[in-house]
């Protein structure tokens, strides 16, 4: 079945530092590709995503690409701040698995970013 | 406008024991899903709900799980006979519409941590 893995955490970066966290996903067919986030003592909330290969999604100076040929998605930020510090979740649903978009996730990755 | 809520935020209970999660979801929100996550895994997926259709039920990890909505729109996931394994983080979230739209987002609850004693 479908399935998303993510790099281990926790990872710990000064802050202005380069950020990359690598997901790769196994699916059968084309799914849309999440990056959740969760900030300390909040819930989950969407951070970017891509819906089909080689779209880019971004926000708060966060990126992913959808590699298709790597199926891939990692997430990358030029320069993080204190503020990122949060546990970042990669997900996947499938577009072909009916009315039922449930999200297939990754084990979270820990950033701590000091400063 | 308001968000996702789920209550209790906290809930210890003893093994063998009853316990009620409640989750109320966005207004308008036709789709809820709940998933559960345990220490150290990613989140599972346990039910999902769409309008008046009938519930998908395939995550449930066992018989002891049920769960509820009612006209459309509040949630409640129940276990009975509560077992230590049970212990998790219970997240619920809800989406505009489920279905074949690619730009669907589903908008997370704080989430229910249960500990069984």
């Amino acid at each position: 079945g479908d399935s998303v893995t993510q790099m281990e955490g926790p990872v710990t970066l000064s802050e202005e530092a380069f950020l990359t966290i690598n997901c790769t996903y196994t699916a059968t067919g084309y799914p849309s590709l999440f990056w959740y986030v969760q900030y300390p003592g909040e819930g989950l909330q969407l951070l970017l995503k891509a819906t089909k290969a080689d779209d880019k999604g971004s926000n708060k100076g966060f990126e992913a690409t959808y590699r298709k040929e790597t199926t891939s998605f990692h997430l990358e930020k030029g320069s993080v701040q204190v503020s990122d510090s949060a546990v970042y979740f990669c997900a996947l649903s499938d577009p072909n698995a009916g009315n039922n978009r449930k999200l297939i996730w990754g084990l979270g990755t820990s950033l701590a970013v000091n400063p | 406008g308001a968000g996702v809520s789920q209550t209790p935020s906290n809930k210890v209970t003893e093994k063998g024991k009853y316990v009620e999660l409640r989750c109320d979801p966005i207004s308008g929100h036709t789709a809820l899903y709940w998933y559960r996550q345990s220490l150290g895994q990613g989140l599972e997926f346990l039910i999902y709900f769409q309008g008046n259709s009938a519930p998908d039920k395939s995550g449930l990890p066992s018989d002891r799980f049920s769960a509820e909505r009612t006209g459309g729109s509040v949630s409640t996931l129940t276990i009975q006979r509560t077992e230590q394994r049970d212990s998790a983080m219970y997240r619920c979230a809800s989406s505009l519409n489920g279905g074949n739209q690619r730009q669907e987002t589903q908008y997370f609850g704080p989430g229910t941590r249960l500990l069984v004693l």
